[in-house]
């Protein structure tokens, strides 16, 4: 199974209010990744978790807040959003960091609209 | 930073045509990932490779890790109009989880 399962689907939201995305694996998978994609271009990498530890934080604005409560878990909160953070957000994990267990396989997204 | 060219950049093609698109880099890749995307969804991972001159198959796509490591090329055979949507490559060369992306090939099927 490689699955990875996110909600909700779809969420639309204002600039002053709080909402959180979650993400949920359960391959036994110790690296979990956050992504921001627009239409019609490729993921851009927000944030990398490895042993629920912070790896990478692709200088991403304070409003978007990652979190990893457990090995399986991955949420990612949003608080005063702007308009152009309307996007496709992805959620994927991967075995390891590196070598043959680096492949990552992500979840159906979450529609963002903020409005 | 790394980059990955893919080409070509979207592909109309008639239902039965073989396709092939590629991507290059100037950079070496340890793993090289094929993806495939249809609207409104998350990426699928179609192919796997991890080390040079590997040749892959899963069903009509079959994926090669070019020797040099710096290129990789996926071929479909027999197309058919669930094929449509946009493929991307993805290559990692460190040990930071980082995932270079190729720009994308939009697939179009005509039946």
């Amino acid at each position: 199974d490689t699955e990875v399962t996110q909600t909700p689907k779809h969420l639309v939201m204002g600039m002053t209010n709080k909402k959180s995305l979650k993400c949920e694996q359960h391959m036994g998978h110790r690296a979990m990744y956050w992504y921001k994609q627009k239409a019609k271009k490729p993921p851009e990498l927000m944030f990398v978790y490895s042993y629920e530890k912070l790896s990478i934080n692709e200088s991403v604005p304070s409003r978007f807040s990652p979190e990893c409560p457990n090995s399986s878990l991955l949420n990612l909160h949003l608080h005063a959003l702007q308009p152009e953070d309307s996007a496709l957000y992805l959620c994927a994990s991967s075995q390891e960091l590196a070598g043959f267990t680096d492949t990552q396989y992500f979840g159906p997204g979450t529609r963002l609209t903020v409005l | 930073g790394q980059q990955l060219n893919q080409s070509p950049q979207s592909m109309f093609i008639q239902e039965g045509e073989d396709v092939s698109m590629n991507c290059t880099s100037s950079s070496i890749f340890n793993t090289w990932l094929w993806y495939k995307q249809d609207p409104g969804e998350g990426p699928v991972l179609l192919i796997a490779l991890y080390k040079a001159g590997e040749l892959t198959s899963n069903g009509r796509l079959t994926a090669q890790f070019g020797i040099t490591r710096k290129d990789s090329f996926l071929n479909i055979s027999a197309s058919i109009p669930s094929d449509v949507g946009i493929y991307f490559c993805a290559g990692a060369s460190g040990n930071t989880g980082k995932l270079i992306f190729g720009q994308g090939t939009t697939l179009q099927v005509k039946p």
